[in-house]
């Protein structure tokens, strides 16, 4: 069985500040990861995905995130936000040795504050 | 724009009536999956096609059906709609349907159950 915590249901963070979005998962087999993010009244848009390799992956938007196999983490993280930033962000896996659907978190509510 | 479509954008019925939602995937994606967004559940895996055939099952309701059809558009079948129904229902396609493709998601149906 796999599921996948998002540790803060919301975080208000002022504009031009830095953010991390917490995501832990477990899971008994090798996953792959991913971030997206929903905007109001809109449908989900992948920010970022770890399938393998370099832990620190590259996103849209200036958006990045680390996995961390050892504490089974896949933090966001943006080094200074925008106002247009705040959006629901959800954390979620789907598992290596088949393709299936994606297993998301309850999300995250980033608000950003002049 | 996702390039995945569904309609209608809103829908408002009674409780006890049938409905059908629409989805067409992004051009050449052959993979299709319809997701559930509600408060109190968040997002939650419905149904997975492939190529016309049903690929995997997740917390899809008996009163629930879908299908994909060779043009590889997909119908979610809802009946006996009950209140608890009322969420926003959720298409999303990928290439072949891996666990690390990106899903592309479209902009979702609203359902309000009276």
């Amino acid at each position: 069985a796999q599921s996948v915590t998002q540790l803060d249901s919301q975080v208000p963070v002022f504009e031009e500040a830095p953010v991390e979005l917490r995501c832990n998962y477990s899971s008994s087999v090798s996953v792959y990861l991913f971030w997206y993010v929903q905007y109001p009244n809109q449908g989900l848009q992948l920010l970022l995905k770890y399938l393998s390799g370099s832990t620190l992956v590259k996103g849209i938007n200036g958006f990045e995130a680390e996995f961390n196999k050892s504490q089974t983490s896949f933090h966001l993280r943006k080094p200074s936000v925008h106002i247009s930033d705040t959006a629901e962000y959800f954390c979620a896996v789907t598992r290596s040795n088949s393709g299936y659907a994606l297993n998301f978190g309850k999300g995250t509510s980033l608000l950003v504050t002049p | 724009d996702s390039g995945v479509t569904q309609t209608p954008k809103h829908l408002i019925t009674a409780t006890g009536q049938r409905v059908t939602l629409r989805c067409s995937p992004r051009s050449g994606d052959l993979s299709v999956y319809w997701y559930q967004q509600s408060l109190d559940q968040g997002l939650q895996f419905l149904i997975q096609y492939y190529n016309g055939e049903e690929r995997a099952k997740g917390n899809i309701l008996e009163r629930f059906s879908a299908q994909q059809f060779p043009d590889l558009h997909s119908e979610l079948n809802l009946s006996s709609l009950e209140l608890g129904d009322s969420a926003l229902y959720f298409c999303a396609s990928s290439a072949a349907g891996g666990g690390q493709e990106t899903q592309y998601f479209g902009p979702g149906t609203r359902l309000l159950v009276l």
